[in-house]
């Protein structure tokens, strides 16, 4: 039982290039997210999943696209990379929605840097 | 202002020591509190979640004040293995979607 992988776990790119963040859990979750921290402002939701064929913005979506391939799977895509977006990126699944146990449970985490 | 606030720290204290940590939220409709832990250039990891009545686990005793709208977290005994960051995290229902809101966090130093 891995939890919650994310790949790759650094990356570096010049302005401008594309890329995808990989995320798979095994947990059955119904949920997964994407979130990114910076230092002094805490963990900031990109964009969120709450169940297999949707996805809804979240607080910081500018520059962002997402993709829930299928229950386990949730990629993040940076189309035009820009220096602001250098952070870390994590993905977290829980279970469904309204339920009494809301833990978030984490991947390890992508170090983005862009240049 | 920010809707879930900490102080920054860091606190640094000898091993054995007791320390405590708060926090404040601005939403008076959160219903769900958390303490995450997060080890250095690691993922969070859920320490605790928050009872209205209190709720202890082994050294570690977090306590909610709806009222004041503030949540705290004491540690009794502090390891070594305890210095980590420590994020405040409460619940917030807006857009049909009930989602969790991080705090900054507050970093604990224990030494020998």
């Amino acid at each position: 039982n891995a939890g919650v992988t994310q790949t790759p776990k650094f990356q570096v790119l010049k302005t401008g290039q594309s890329m995808t963040l990989q995320c798979a859990q095994d947990m059955n979750h119904n949920s997964m997210y994407w979130y990114r921290q910076d230092p002094g402002m805490g963990l900031r939701l990109i964009y969120y999943s709450a169940s297999e064929g949707t996805t809804d913005k979240g607080e910081v979506p500018n520059g962002y696209n997402v993709s829930r391939l299928n229950k386990r799977e949730f990629s993040l895509r940076l189309e035009s990379a820009a220096p602001s977006q250098t952070s870390v990126y994590f993905c977290a699944s829980s279970e469904a929605q309204g339920t009494a146990s809301y833990e978030q449970y984490f991947g390890p985490g992508t170090r983005l840097t862009v240049t | 202002r920010k809707e879930v606030e900490q102080d920054p720290g860091p606190f640094n204290v000898p091993e054995g020591a007791t320390v405590a940590f708060n926090c404040t939220y601005s939403n008076s409709a959160s219903q769900s509190f958390f303490w995450y832990r997060q080890d250095c250039r690691k993922e969070p990891k859920l320490l605790m979640s928050v009872y209205s009545s209190g709720n202890e686990d082994g050294r570690f005793t977090a306590q909610l004040n709806r009222a004041s709208q503030y949540i705290s977290l004491l540690i009794r005994d502090s390891k070594l293995s305890d210095s980590a960051t420590y994020l405040c995290v409460v619940n917030s229902f807006s857009g049909g979607y009930n989602k969790l809101i991080f705090g900054a966090g507050t970093r604990l130093a224990v030494h020998p």
